[in-house]
């Protein structure tokens, strides 16, 4: 079945240092999704990828989706300690799916950041 | 606006009790969902809900039964509680929206 699978499972930063999550799906997506669980909450949607090739920023983060609409990025540029949570990518769970049916999550990525 | 209320938030039963986890959403979503979150894991879902009346299963739905009692709620049973049910649950709704999630509840089976 299909498989969406996220590197590193964990990052420790200081404050101020860049961060990179990396995902990649052994499937074609039609679109991608991330979010966000910060330290005892419940995931909330950062953002949604469509396009090949699609880069998209929020203030400090940037997300990348690959050409082949494979893989995905996200990076953090000069991380805080409000950065800190664990981030997951997401892609629908069938080929072709409706952008917001089933999903299947990454293992996700635990961003830690030292003051 | 509460979104999506899950309850209760924690909950601690012994092996072979039987419990039922509530989740209500107010933003008028077809399709809910139920996931459990284990440390390395992800979020990987159980059972689904496209819209009123309908169910189907997830990755994991061994062990749990579902209710979609209405638009607004949807229900996830524990018939007979094993320690390796022993996890977060998220319930979710969507609509035309990306999911939104409830709060959790943290469930540990002894």
């Amino acid at each position: 079945g299909q498989q969406v699978m996220q590197i590193p499972q964990y990052q420790h930063v200081q404050e101020g240092e860049d961060f990179t999550t990396y995902c990649n799906s052994s499937t074609t997506l039609s679109n991608i999704q991330w979010y966000k669980q910060r330290p005892g909450g419940h995931p909330v949607f950062l953002i949604q990828l469509v396009k090949s090739g699609e880069v998209k920023k929020q203030k400090r983060l940037t997300f990348q989706f690959g050409e082949a609409k494979k893989n995905s990025s996200l990076h953090i540029t000069a991380t805080q300690t409000t950065d800190v949570g664990t981030y997951f990518c997401a892609g629908p769970r069938q080929a072709g799916g409706t952008s917001y049916g089933k999903l299947t999550f990454g293992q996700g990525t635990i961003l830690t950041v030292h003051p | 606006n509460a979104g999506v209320t899950q309850t209760p938030k924690f909950q601690v039963l012994k092996t072979g009790q039987s419990m039922t986890l509530q989740c209500a959403q107010d933003m008028n979503h077809n399709s809910m969902y139920w996931y459990r979150q284990d440390p390395g894991m992800g979020l990987r879902l159980i059972y689904y809900s496209a819209s009123e009346g309908t169910t189907d299963k997830g990755e994991v739905p061994n062990g749990y039964n579902v209710s979609r009692l209405n638009k607004r709620e949807f229900s996830l049973r524990l018939e007979s509680a094993a320690p390796s049910q022993t996890s977060v649950y998220f319930c979710a709704s969507s609509g035309f929206q990306p999911q939104h999630f409830g709060d959790g509840t943290r469930l540990s089976i002894l």
